[in-house]
């Protein structure tokens, strides 16, 4: 069965500092990757995705993420955070028709 | 412009209670989605649909059903609420295929607690 990891529930990092969120799926077949953003007491909202092509997609607010699918991952990174970037992050594996997996969250805590 | 909405809000419920959650999408959308969120598990699928009269049990349907007789609404029914439906419940939508991936669109969630 598919899955998908995030080693990291928690990630406190200063303001202007760079931030890597990782994400790790297990899958035998292709997938298509996205990662969402939860702001306090909001829905989901879709930050990026892989389909195909390029391995480094970018998206919304200076994200970007890499996909490797030899170590089936794909990290979410910024070089600059800021304060508004405090959020829950989700990364998410699409195997078939619709039905997206979802891992279980990264929090991520700028402080000033 | 096109949303997705969730009523109520917020809803403390008790035991054994009947609780329906109602999700109402504008995007004319095909297919809808509800999930839900607990802590250290991420969105978990309970039902899905791709269209009226569709429905599909996701990965934790037990003790919730849904019905869609219209395309903008979905709602979902707690038969018997129980302590452990306590969550926050998203409703989400996608358009249909050919696309090889739509993007889901999320309400805002619903928090529901049940003593």
């Amino acid at each position: 069965a598919q899955s998908v990891t995030q080693l990291d529930s928690q990630v406190p990092v200063f303001e202007e500092a760079p931030v890597e969120l990782r994400c790790n799926y297990s899958s035998s077949v292709s997938v298509y990757l996205f990662w969402y953003v939860q702001y306090p007491n909001q829905g989901l909202q879709l930050l990026l995705k892989y389909l195909s092509g390029s391995t480094l997609v970018k998206g919304i607010n200076g994200f970007e993420a890499e996909f490797n699918k030899s170590q089936t991952s794909f990290h979410l990174r910024k070089p600059s955070v800021h304060i508004s970037d405090t959020a829950e992050y989700f990364c998410a594996v699409k195997t078939s028709y619709d039905k997206v997996i979802f891992g279980p969250g990264t929090s991520l805590s700028v402080i000033p | 412009d096109a949303e997705i909405t969730q009523s109520p809000r917020h809803k403390i419920t008790e035991t054994g209670r009947q609780v329906t959650l109602a999700c109402h999408q504008t995007w004319n959308h095909n297919n809808m989605f509800w999930y839900r969120q607990d802590l250290g598990h991420g969105l978990r699928l309970i039902h899905y649909s791709y269209g009226v009269h569709d429905t599909n049990k996701g990965e934790v349907s037990d003790g919730y059903s849904v019905s869609r007789s219209n395309t903008e609404d979905l709602p979902l029914t707690l038969e018997s609420a129980a302590s452990s439906q306590t969550s926050v419940y998203f409703c989400a939508s996608s358009e249909a295929r050919p696309s090889s991936y739509n993007e889901q669109f999320f309400g805002p969630g619903t928090r529901l607690t049940v003593l």
